[in-house]
């Protein structure tokens, strides 16, 4: 079965550091994966996806994510924290199965804070 | 840019009572998706609907559940009656054909009395 880990529950960093939420994921063919942003309040918003091609994935506000096979995962990235970037980060997967686009199987979340 | 809007933002009902959360997915999309998040927990998939019809549920989606397309912009969840743990976010979602990746709405808060 398809399944999604975030082995964190806060990642914490300080405004300026680089900043990495982990992901790793099992499926039974090749993965279509994804990341979404949660801010307090508000719905689910899309960052970027993988789906093929390129293993580092570029996506909104300056993140991105890197699809590395061999360990199955999808590291969310981003190069230079902002406090505006606190949040609630969710990775998923897409479910294979049946005759529809795929449901989205999602992790627990990772709560992502950045201090000043 | 086209956006998933839900209807409404927060509902609040008894318990045993009828509720109908609804949705406007992004008009050119053809895979509709209702999904909920209990406080504090994860995003659980319900319900996928494609060309009027059902295409998967999840356990959580039992019979009093349904949903609806009653005309060519709505997508409504009905929970016909509702039981304290139905208190959840509900997220609508929909996708296109070309697009794997699914546009949410904001949430609809149901909380349950």
């Amino acid at each position: 079965a398809q399944s999604v880990a975030q082995p964190e529950d806060q990642v914490n960093v300080a405004e300026g550091n680089p900043l990495t939420v982990k992901c790793t994921y099992s499926v039974s063919g090749n993965p279509y994966l994804f990341w979404y942003v949660q801010y307090p309040n508000r719905g689910l918003q899309f960052l970027l996806k993988y789906i093929t091609g390129d293993n580092l994935v570029k996506g909104s506000y300056g993140f991105e994510a890197e699809f590395n096979k061999s360990q199955t995962s999808f590291h969310l990235k981003k190069p230079s924290a902002l406090v505006s970037d606190s949040a609630l980060y969710f990775c998923a997967v897409r479910d294979m199965g049946g005759g529809s686009q795929g449901n989205l199987i999602f992790g627990k979340g990772t709560k992502l804070s950045v201090k000043p | 840019e086209p956006e998933v809007t839900q209807t409404p933002s927060h509902q609040v009902t008894q318990m045993g009572q009828e509720v109908i959360l609804r949705c406007v997915p992004i008009s050119n999309h053809l895979y509709f998706y209702w999904y909920r998040q209990i406080l504090g927990q994860k995003v659980e998939f319900l319900v996928s609907f494609y060309n009027n019809e059902i295409s998967e549920k999840s356990e959580i989606f039992d019979d009093q559940f349904s949903v609806e397309r009653p005309d060519g912009s709505n997508f409504t969840l009905k929970i016909r009656s509702t039981k304290l743990e139905d208190s959840a976010m509900y997220f609508c979602a929909s996708s296109a054909p070309e697009l794997p990746g699914a546009f949410f709405g904001q949430g609809t808060r149901l909380t349950v009395v």
